[in-house]
């Protein structure tokens, strides 16, 4: 089975930026996505991580370490636009992404 | 961009009704995969169908839940007989090889199934 783990809910104020820690316990590994969503609608892929190590997309960028089962997202310059729900989904042996329950970032003026 | 385009956008049937949502998957992508989200609550995998047949399936997706692709293009989920807690938004999602390529599953846009 898997176990996956982020924090609920982080606010943080526009231009600044925040962290999502995601940990994780998978039967198999085989890569680790970040998606967002907005409230009502479907999640927008973000991010892939397969190997060790930072990956950067312009203000969005996610480190994974497979040894430490941990990932994080960050999202720096943030924008009133960024306030969502932001998904850890490893991917187990196989084809089957399971999500986490998703960190909502609320960001303030 | 691609798009995964899924009808209808709302539907509200009565409990102990059938309901089929409908899924129109990207061109050549060949894995699919329906996903459910209860208001407030995370993304929930349901099922993933590959080569005309089921690859792997959740404990969510029982005997009152069917997949298939009558056309060999459109791709459907069929609750046999609703009960109110199958109120949900209902994810199809798309990939174009198992889904190690950069660019993920891409998700349609939902079906809300309301069950009265």
């Amino acid at each position: 089975g898997q176990n996956i783990d982020q924090p609920t809910e982080m606010t943080a104020t526009e231009g600044a930026i925040v962290q999502i820690n995601c940990t994780y316990q998978t039967s198999g590994f085989n890569g680790l996505f970040w998606y967002q969503q907005h409230a009502g609608e479907a999640p927008t892929f973000l991010s892939y991580n397969v190997l060790d190590g930072l990956e950067e997309k312009g203000r969005f960028s996610s480190f994974l370490s497979r040894s430490k089962g941990y990932s994080y997202l960050l999202l720096k310059e943030l924008q009133m636009k960024d306030s969502a729900s932001y998904l850890c989904a490893p991917k187990a042996a196989g084809n089957k992404l399971t999500f986490g329950g998703g960190t909502r970032v609320l960001v303030k003026p | 961009e691609p798009e995964v385009t899924q009808t209808p956008s709302h539907q509200v049937t009565q409990m102990g009704q059938e309901v089929i949502l409908r899924c129109v998957p990207i061109s050549n992508h060949l894995y699919f995969y329906w996903y459910r989200q209860i208001l407030g609550q995370k993304v929930e995998f349901l099922v993933s169908f590959y080569n005309n047949e089921i690859s792997e399936k959740s404990e969510i997706f029982d005997d009152q839940f069917s997949v298939e692709r009558p056309d060999g293009s459109n791709f459907t989920l069929k609750i046999r007989s609703t009960k109110l807690e199958d109120s949900a938004m209902y994810f199809c999602a798309n990939a174009g090889d198992r889904g190690t390529g950069s660019y993920g599953y891409t998700f349609g846009s939902g079906t809300r199934l309301t069950v009265v």
